[in-house]
This record gives C-alpha cells, structure tokens and sequence, in this order.
C-alpha cells in the first residue's frame, strides 16, 4: 500500500536523447510527488515535484507526467546531457512521510 | 545556511560493535528524517521525528537500532551491537513542518561499513 514502484533500473541515453522513468503507486492517499536527484557520494536533492491535481509540471528540460486514473507518474528529460548522469528516485507524500522508489541509474553518453 | 550536517562520513567497524551516527539539522527545521541506502533495497525510511517527539519507527528493522533527538538542533542513530548487514549509506534529511513542498533536505550521508 505504501510503495512507490521505479522502472527501469538503469538507463543509458545518448547525449541530446530523452530520458524517461516511470513509476507507479497504490495509495491514492498520496499528496505530494517528488522527483530526487543523487549524484555519486551525495545525498539526493528535490529536482521538480508535482501535485495530483496537475497533470503536468515543466522545469526547463525536466517535465513530470501524471496520471491520477491509472496512479502513475513520470519524469522526462528532454535534451539529455553527460551532466545529467546520477540516479534519479520518484518519491510519494503521505503523511509527513516520503516513500522513495527504488531508483534509477541514469547514464548519459557523450 | 549550513546544510544538513552528518558524521561521521565513514565509519568502519566489526561486526559486534556499537555504532553511533549523528545528525545537526538545517536551523528552524522541526522535522527529522533518518533513511538507510542499499543497493538492494533503496532508500528506506527508519524512522522520522516532529518537533522531536518520534512519529514513526515502523521502519527500524530490529531492536538493535534506536534513534533519539534530544534537541531540534541534534539527532543520533545507534546500532548495538551492529552486524554485516547493516553495512549502508545512512541518511539524515530535515524539513519545516509547515512547508507547503514538503521538500526534504538531505546531508551527505554516513558510509557504515560492518566488517
């Protein structure tokens, strides 16, 4: 009921690509959903979050889909670049708690 | 402003031994996280506190773990006695209760490794 399931596990995408991770939830209780990103030997940081009553959420090359019907949401990274490379976590808001995904490993080839 | 600050970074002990992990929140934050990464499981919650009273600890695997936060300004993790499995990235993030994000502010993390 709780868990927020990531796919893919791994990405790799040539520089200038679109980068896309979907995850999905159970909980329609959930209020909040964030994108974090993590680079190597840091801890992860808000990268664009959304609300479910948007069902879409643009910062520059980042774009967060939502659709509320089918409880899923995903993050599109338009003109992927080398810098983007880090793991990427979708997260959900319950409660004042945040239930993180598994993560996805992103990496980007120049 | 100083972020949220953890230690030690790295920390290597035997299997046994007692663990302490500390957390300095972000100033005026009055909500505490404490999150363990594994490759195999994540990022999983442990436990989180609201203005230093525990709201939840469904998350602390085993008895052997227990947190406290004594003051806003301070929160320690200890594992007693920790074993191999424990070997994670341990994460501390704060955030303001009354934020409208929800945004959570993450430190750099403690590399417990449990020979």
């Amino acid at each position: 009921q709780q868990q927020v399931k990531q796919s893919p596990q791994s990405l790799i995408v040539q520089k200038g690509g679109i980068s896309i991770i979907n995850c999905a939830y159970e909980n329609t209780a959930f209020d909040y959903f964030p994108w974090y990103q993590q680079f190597p030997g840091k801890g992860p940081a808000l990268l664009i979050a959304i609300r479910p009553d948007v069902s879409e959420k643009k910062e520059g090359r980042f774009t967060i889909s939502f659709n509320k019907s089918a409880k899923q949401f995903s993050l599109h990274i338009m003109d992927s670049q080398p810098g983007d490379s880090a793991t990427y976590f979708c997260a959900a808001l319950l409660g004042g708690k945040l239930i993180f995904g598994q993560g996805t490993e992103l990496s980007v080839k120049p | 402003d100083a972020g949220v600050i953890q230690s030690p970074r790295h920390e290597v002990t035997e299997m046994g031994q007692e663990v302490t992990l500390r957390c300095k929140p972000i100033s005026g934050h009055n909500s505490l996280f404490w999150y363990r990464q594994t490759m195999m499981r994540g990022l999983e919650l442990l436990i989180y506190f609201n203005n230093n009273v525990p709201i939840d600890d469904s998350g602390m695997p085993e008895d052997r773990f227990s947190a406290k936060m004594p003051n806003a300004s301070f929160s320690t993790l200890k594992i007693q006695p920790s074993e191999p499995r424990d070997s994670a990235v341990y994460f501390c993030a704060s955030r303001r209760l009354a934020s409208s994000t929800g945004e959570l502010f993450f430190g750099e993390g403690s590399r417990l490794t449990v020979l």
